[in-house]
């Protein structure tokens, strides 16, 4: 079975200010890992992937990602936050060798950036 | 690119009516499709995975009858509510993804179903 757990339900930040949404992951293979945001009734936006190759991963909007395989860890994090980043983000895994199909969100943190 | 559509964006029908939810995948062609129920403040809950052509795999709990879940062509999946009641008023997310499990999932923005 493949699990994430995202262990904060709140994260605050002052704009400027460098952010991390924790996530950490259980799959018995390879995972593929992946984050998205989500704004007040909308459905989610793909913010970056990791696959393979290099542990830290860029995406969209100054957000990146570090895979650690030892810790089991996919942490999101941005130098600077933004008011605007404020939003519900989610941490999801694929497990590409048992479940290769589908993928286990986490519960969703949501951050907020103070101006 | 990879734009996910879904229609209606809400919907309030009366109790014992059936509601039909359309996700199409705009320019890529879907071989798969999700369907997620969301509550508020709450993450996603997997439905069912549909593929193009065959029957939707559905999630233990998730009543069959209840959720119909067409997936026609590579790029139109619709999930018919029938007989909706008020419990299964929820927020209605579809995810469409190419083939293969590296590729990241699409999604559409969602459809928001009131019954009352």
């Amino acid at each position: 079975a493949q699990s994430v757990a995202q262990p904060e339900d709140q994260v605050n930040v002052a704009e400027g200010n460098p952010l991390t949404v924790k996530c950490t992951y259980s799959v018995s293979g390879n995972p593929y890992l992946f984050w998205y945001v989500q704004y007040p009734n909308r459905g989610l936006q793909f913010l970056l992937k990791y696959i393979t190759g290099d542990n830290l991963v860029k995406g969209s909007y100054g957000f990146e990602a570090e895979f650690n395989k030892s810790q089991t860890s996919f942490h999101l994090k941005k130098p600077s936050a933004l008011v605007s980043d404020s939003a519900l983000y989610f941490c999801a895994v694929r497990d590409i060798g048992t479940n290769a199909g589908k993928s286990t969100f986490g519960d969703g943190t949501t951050l907020t950036v103070k101006p | 690119g990879a734009v996910v559509s879904q229609h209606p964006s809400w919907v309030i029908c009366k109790s014992g009516t059936s509601v039909k939810i359309e996700c199409r995948s705009l320019d890529f062609q879907a071989t798969t499709m999700f369907w997620y129920r969301q509550f508020p403040k709450q993450s996603l809950m997997l439905m069912a995975t549909s593929n193009e052509g065959s029957k939707a795999t559905y999630e233990q709990g998730v009543e069959k009858d209840k959720f119909l879940i067409n997936h026609a062509s590579l790029t139109l999946s619709t999930l018919t509510v029938t007989s909706a009641h008020p419990e299964d008023s929820s927020f209605y997310i579809c995810s469409a993804r190419l083939a293969g499990p590296s590729y990241e999932q699409y999604f559409g923005p969602g459809t928001r179903l009131t019954v009352t």
